[in-house]
């Protein structure tokens, strides 16, 4: 009954290649988003769809595309990786609050460790 | 430009002590203050979080404490144990909590030693 699940946990891969990271969330979350955490620990968030709709898309290559078929899933596809792509991808969820009370906390998954080689 | 600077990298503490992590901000525009808590091969998951119309909140042996006028939060670990350890990031946010766009900090990484 995992809440955010992400497929694979470990990916090891060659410059050049693409490949996609997959992530579910049984929540019923509508909201949902990639982060980045890179070698030093530093998490950096990527995208965020709610209702399939993007609403954060900061500053990343167009190598990469999240993808949302629906609420319950978002994937990140990733073009002709580059060593600097290795790092450990998070998918996380919410439930985007109306007004002042805010949002529910974020639900991260347990990751998915890219290494480029 | 980091907007959430977290201190110190890394910190080791007895078993029964308190650990105190510290984060300043920038942005007077930030209105929620989350710290999350991961451990390894984890995601980070939410410990505890304050807004900034109050200067505490508790939670167990955790306490966020805020000091609007000089922009910086901590959080304080009373009876630290050794099941604390782990990485710990505090985190900002705008536009009444949303928490889509949390801006974290580095990280400090705690070690309790038995």
């Amino acid at each position: 009954d995992t809440a955010v699940s992400q497929t694979p946990k470990y990916l090891v891969t060659q410059m050049g290649n693409d490949k996609s990271i997959k992530c579910e969330q049984n929540l019923g979350h509508d909201t949902m988003y990639w982060y980045k955490q890179d070698s030093k620990k530093f998490l950096k968030i990527m995208f965020s769809y709610n209702n399939k709709e993007l609403i954060i898309n900061e500053t990343v290559p167009n190598r990469f595309s999240p993808k949302s078929p629906d609420k319950a899933h978002l994937n990140l596809h990733i073009n002709s990786l580059e060593l600097g792509d290795s790092a450990v991808y998070f998918c996380a969820s919410s439930h985007r609050g109306l007004g002042l009370g805010g949002d529910s906390p974020l639900h991260f998954g347990n990751g998915t460790r890219l290494t480029v080689t | 430009q980091q907007q959430v600077k977290q201190s110190p990298q890394s910190l080791i503490v007895q078993k029964g002590g308190i650990s105190i992590i510290n984060c300043a901000y920038e942005n007077t525009a930030f209105d929620y203050f989350p710290w999350y808590q991961q451990f390894p091969g984890k995601g980070p998951a939410l410990l505890i979080a304050i807004r900034p119309d109050v200067s505490e909140k508790k939670e167990g042996r955790f306490t966020i404490s805020f000091n609007k006028s000089a922009k910086q939060f901590s959080l304080h670990i009373m009876d630290s144990q050794p099941g604390d350890s782990a990485t710990y990031f505090c985190a900002a946010s705008i536009n009444g909590g949303s928490q889509g766009n949390l801006i974290f900090g580095k990280g400090t990484k705690l070690s309790v030693k038995p």
